[in-house]
């Protein structure tokens, strides 16, 4: 079981780049990276998933060693709607019940 | 608009009560996800079905029970057995193929049982 590692908390200023790093030690070969964002009262939004190296969307990139024991969420220029609780979860596709278990988190809070 | 509804919002119950929560999706999705989420904490899984007609337990099904006999629903029943039932409930859907790490979330229903 590729039980995930996060810090507790983060706190950042507008306009900065954030990067929130996630320890997984044990990733299994066809183990999914994935992240996604909660606001207080409501349901969790993925926000992306990667295998390996970097991928990008629109709202972040996530960035993956070569060996895959841990991956970075970068979220460029945040701003104050950033505040939320971010999870880092390893899902393989066809998802495990063990492993779809979101953990505490890293809440990040945006000041201005 | 394609989502996922749950109703209602918010939901009171007096001890000793069964309460049913429901679930809907339009996505077209096969498998849907009931988690229990504590103040503070992050999300537990109850129950899964990757397909209807079938479901599996999570980590935390005592207490719970579900049912999917539609592709758009999959009601939660929380049962006087629940010790804590107390907990804001979430809903996910995803779609097959073996994509469970992109679930969409319905809002949630916060349970408070007196």
């Amino acid at each position: 079981l590729a039980k995930t590692t996060q810090p507790i908390s983060m706190d950042s200023y507008e306009g900065q780049e954030v990067n929130i790093t996630c320890s997984h030690n044990n990733i299994a070969t066809n183990d999914y990276i994935t992240w996604y964002q909660q606001f207080p009262s409501q349901g969790p939004r993925f926000i992306i998933q990667g295998y390996k190296t970097k991928v990008t969307n629109e709202v972040a990139s996530l960035f993956i060693p070569a060996d895959r024991k841990s991956s970075t969420l970068s979220l460029p220029r945040v701003s104050l709607s950033d505040t939320a609780v971010y999870y880092c979860l390893v899902v393989a596709p066809s998802g495990s019940a063990r492993q779809l278990t979101f953990g505490s988190g890293t809440q990040l809070t945006v000041l201005p | 608009d394609g989502g996922i509804t749950q109703s209602p919002k918010y939901l009171f119950r007096k001890e000793g009560q069964n309460v049913t929560l429901s679930c809907e999706q339009n996505l077209n999705h096969d498998a849907m996800y009931w988690y229990r989420q504590d103040p503070g904490q992050g999300l537990r899984l109850i129950y899964y079905s990757q397909i209807v007609n079938d479901f599996q337990k999570g980590d935390i099904a005592e207490g719970y029970s579900v049912s999917r006999e539609k592709k758009e629903s999959f009601p939660l029943t929380v049962t006087s057995a629940q010790k804590n039932p107390t907990a804001f409930y979430l809903c996910a859907s995803s779609s097959g193929g073996g994509r469970a790490y992109e679930q969409y979330f319905g809002p949630g229903t916060r349970l408070t049982v007196t």
